[in-house]
């Protein structure tokens, strides 16, 4: 079945690095690829997403790009703040699945002043 | 304010005591699905369901139920909590227009555990 892979945290950064999480994942068909974020003590939120390959998603100054070649969505931002310190979950939904997402396990990411 | 609401926010209950947690959008979606979160796992599917009266097995139905007899409320069963049913739920919605690439809008998070 569809799977997704994504680098285990947590990831500790300071302010204003440059942040990669890679993502990569398995599936039969064509699917789009989603970065859900969770802040401390709140549900998951959309950060972006990308439906087909090639597209680049981006939102609030984090970018992926969907590689098919490479089965990777990987999350990147140039210049992380401590606001950002969140748990990101890569995900993917599948056509045939309808709307189930099928979520990575999580990487949880802290930033320090 | 477009929201997905859940309650209880926190449960703590008993193993064999039949609980359930609500969860109600106002969006008028027609796509609603609940998930749980476990440590390492990430979040997995339990139920979902396309439209009213349409409801159907995620990946992880073992020991819940669902009912959809309105379109906005997607409530979740425990006809008898176990151990291994302690996570945090999530419940989530979509409009249900476009298979496959939409945005879900997923609630606050329900945390059970079972004693």
């Amino acid at each position: 079945g569809d799977s997704v892979t994504q680098m285990e945290g947590p990831v500790t950064l300071s302010e204003e690095a440059f942040l990669t999480i890679n993502c990569t994942y398995t599936a039969t068909g064509y699917p789009s690829l989603f970065w859900y974020v969770q802040y401390p003590g709140e549900g998951l939120q959309l950060l972006l997403k990308a439906t087909k390959a090639d597209d680049k998603g981006s939102n609030k100054g984090f970018e992926a790009t969907y590689r098919k070649e490479t089965t990777s969505f990987h999350l990147e931002k140039g210049s992380v703040q401590v606001s950002d310190s969140a748990v990101y979950f890569c995900a993917l939904s599948d056509q045939e699945y309808g709307n189930k997402l099928v979520f990575g396990a999580g990487t949880i990411l802290r930033v320090k002043s | 304010e477009a929201q997905v609401t859940q309650n209880p926010r926190y449960l703590i209950t008993v193993t064999g005591k039949k609980l359930t947690v609500t969860c109600s959008q106002n969006m008028n979606h027609e796509y609603m699905s609940w998930y749980r979160q476990d440590p390492g796992l990430g979040l997995r599917q339990i139920y979902y369901s396309m439209n009213v009266e349409v409801t159907d097995k995620g990946d992880v139905p073992e020991g819940y139920k669902v009912s959809r007899k309105e379109k906005r409320n997607f409530p979740l069963i425990l006809e008898s909590p176990s151990p291994n049913q302690t996570s945090l739920y999530f419940c989530a919605s979509s409009p249900g227009l476009a298979r496959g690439i939409e945005t879900q809008y997923f609630g606050p998070g329900t945390r059970l555990l079972v004693l």
